[in-house]
């Protein structure tokens, strides 16, 4: 079965520092991979994916991960953290190949940023 | 064009009770995933139902079930409900090409946190 971690439940950063969030999955064949955000009461957004071609994922609001198969990450960063990055944000991997749709998702890392 | 909708919102109920959560895809989405999310298991898929039919299940008792209509609308029904129950549970829709991929993304709604007293 495959797991995700993400390293650290809570991350405190200072407004306009760089963001990094850490994300490692478990598969002998590298999986589909996202990131989501979720905001207080609401349901869970889609930031980026990793499917294939270019290891270097821009998403939406400045994020972008990079897909490392050597290192089995998939870390998110943000060059310059916003007072509105504030939120949940969650490393999500699905099965490659299958067409099983299930996504397995990390513990979730709770961001701050700090005035 | 409009999200994946969710009714209700909140919803209070009883240890022994059981409960129907209702969701909406977004238009010409075919595919409807649930998910519960709790403080403790965090996020837990539960099932997948596409074409009016599950093709995934997780990990979950009996107790949990859904159908899809041929609007590709969706219901999950929790019986017996237990105070462990008590969660967000949340919808996705994702649009299902012809080849089946599981590379589409999924569209989350606001989700219904259901309290079991």
């Amino acid at each position: 079965a495959q797991s995700v971690t993400q390293l650290g439940s809570h991350v405190s950063v200072s407004e306009g520092a760089l963001v990094l969030l850490r994300c490692n999955y478990s598969s002998s064949v590298p999986p589909y991979l996202f990131w989501y955000v979720q905001y207080p009461n609401q349901g869970l957004q889609l930031l980026l994916k990793y499917t294939t071609g270019a290891t270097l994922v821009k998403g939406i609001n400045g994020f972008e991960a990079e897909f490392k198969k050597s290192e089995t990450s998939f870390h998110l960063t943000k060059p310059s953290a916003h007072m509105s990055d504030a939120a949940e944000y969650f490393c999500a991997v699905s099965d490659r190949g299958t067409g099983r749709r299930a996504l397995t998702f990390g513990s979730g890392t709770r961001l701050q940023v700090q005035p | 064009k409009a999200g994946v909708t969710q009714t209700p919102r909140y919803l209070i109920k009883t240890r022994g009770q059981q409960v129907t959560l209702s969701c909406s895809p977004i238009s010409g989405h075919r595919s409807v995933s649930w998910y519960q999310q709790t403080p403790g298991q965090g996020l837990q898929f539960l099932f997948e139902y596409f074409s009016e039919t599950q093709r995934n299940k997780g990990n979950f008792p009996g107790r949990f079930s859904g159908r899809q209509f041929s609007n590709s609308r969706s219901e999950m029904n929790v019986s017996t409900l237990e105070l462990g129950d008590s969660a967000l549970y949340l919808c996705a829709s994702s649009l299902v090409g012809s080849s089946g991929s599981s590379t589409d993304t999924q569209y989350f709604g606001p989700g219904t946190r259901l309290t079991v007293l």
